[in-house]
Parts: C-alpha cells; sequence; structure tokens
C-alpha cells in the first residue's frame, strides 16, 4: 500500500526556524514527483512545490519561492519543507502529496502519464505563535 | 499562473440528488484537470484526474467532463458519505492551482 507518513504538529514562535517530514512507503521513492500544499486555517489549498527524489530537481511555485525550502533524503524515502525564520501567517496544514505526473526541471523532464496529485499525506499542523 | 474558479462555492442538496459542480481555467488547461473531495479535519482525497479518469476505488456515482477551459464534476445519486467540500486543479502548468473549492451541504 502507497503511503505518505507525516511527522507530528509543531507549536513554534515567529523568526524560530522548522524543518517537517514526509515519509514514503509502498512505491519507488525516486520514480515519483513529491510536493507539498498548504491550507490555511479555513481556508482552500495552495501548491507550493514538488521535487523529483532521483536528482532533487525541483520547481516551486512564485510564492512560496524564498520562503520555504523543499529537499529529499532518498536513501531513507522522505521529503522535507523547512522554514528559516517561521512567521505567524505560516499557520496552516501542510499536506504532502505524490505527483504522477511529467514535470521538468532545468530542462530535463521525468514522471509518467497521470497527472494531479493521487496520494495524500495525513497533514502537518504549524502553529506559529507568540 | 492558470486561475482556477469553481462555482458555485457552496450548494445545497439532498440524498439521491444530482449535483453538478464547475470549474473554469482562465486559459487551456487542455485535459490536465484532477478533483478532490476534503472532508473537515482530514486531508484531501483524490477522485478523478485528466478531466474524466477515476481514481482507483472512487465510485462510479462520480464522474467528471471537459476539456479547454471548462470542466464539471458530477454526483449522481448523492450519498450522506459525499457531504463535503470538492476542488479542481489544474497542472498543466507550473505553478499547479486549485479552484477555491465548493461546499456541498445537506439540504
Amino acid at each position: 500500500e502507497v503511503q505518505l507518513e507525516q511527522s507530528g504538529a509543531e507549536v513554534k514562535k515567529p523568526g524560530e526556524s522548522l524543518k517537517i517530514s514526509c515519509k514514503a512507503s509502498g512505491y519507488t521513492f525516486t520514480t515519483y514527483w513529491i510536493g507539498w500544499v498548504r491550507q490555511m486555517p479555513g481556508k482552500g489549498l495552495e501548491w507550493m512545490g514538488i521535487i523529483y527524489p532521483a536528482d532533487s530537481g525541483i520547481r516551486y511555485a512564485p510564492s512560496f519561492q524564498g520562503q520555504v525550502t523543499i529537499s529529499v533524503d532518498k536513501y531513507i524515502n522522505t521529503a522535507y519543507l523547512q522554514w528559516r525564520s517561521l512567521k505567524a501567517s505560516d499557520t496552516a496544514i501542510y499536506y504532502c502529496a505524490r505527483h504522477p505526473g511529467t514535470y521538468c526541471s532545468d530542462s530535463t523532464c521525468y514522471g509518467g502519464e497521470q497527472d494531479g496529485v493521487d496520494v495524500w499525506g495525513q497533514g502537518t499542523t504549524v502553529i506559529v505563535s507568540s | 499562473d492558470v486561475q482556477m474558479t469553481q462555482s458555485p462555492s457552496s450548494l445545497s442538496a439532498s440524498v439521491g440528488d444530482r449535483v453538478t459542480i464547475t470549474c473554469r481555467a482562465s486559459q487551456s488547461i487542455n485535459s490536465h484537470l484532477s478533483w478532490y473531495q476534503q472532508k473537515p479535519g482530514k486531508p484531501p482525497k483524490s477522485l478523478i484526474y485528466s478531466a474524466s479518469s477515476l481514481q482507483s476505488g472512487v465510485p462510479s456515482r462520480f464522474s467528471g467532463r471537459g476539456s479547454g477551459t471548462e470542466f464539471t464534476l458530477t454526483i449522481n445519486n448523492l450519498q450522506p458519505e459525499d457531504f463535503a467540500t470538492y476542488f479542481c486543479q489544474q497542472s498543466d502548468s507550473i505553478p499547479l492551482t486549485f479552484g477555491g473549492g465548493t461546499k456541498v451541504e445537506i439540504k
């Protein structure tokens, strides 16, 4: 069974750093893009970016570029989302999501035929409050 | 960025009804459109990809249609477990973008 298991809820203060994780199982981690989606309290879904674990090729949404860092450790099948300095406006649920489609990074394209997201993690709640 | 506009933002329906949700893209996205269902306190669940293909395990009362800029999600014979919020998402170009959501409530 394909699963994405995310790390637990976090409560942090503004200015603190944070790294949350998403451990994949049940499939070949290096052959699917994996990414992150934000959901602020009571709001809709926002796509943040994706990474291709085989070579760490990465694509960010412009609104999140420079605000967060997406990374991966392909040897332990785990993706990460990291902040250097949290703000109150980072308070949200963050979902990791497997993307089975084809996307390109640095003119190299990888992936499959199916678009969108096919598997979601359970979500990590991040609360940033002084 | 491709803007995705869903309508209506909410609707009330009864068990057994047919419900249709519309998603419009600000430019052509071919058939790169997915639909998701989200219940309170839960992660989204993937329903449909490539505009009309059902994810494995999704009941056949869910169907999707469309291409280019206009898409629909139809739920036939609405069941109690279908009351939720539905989101569309385009994956034709990065950044991938979601519609604002449609909340399906019990009448």
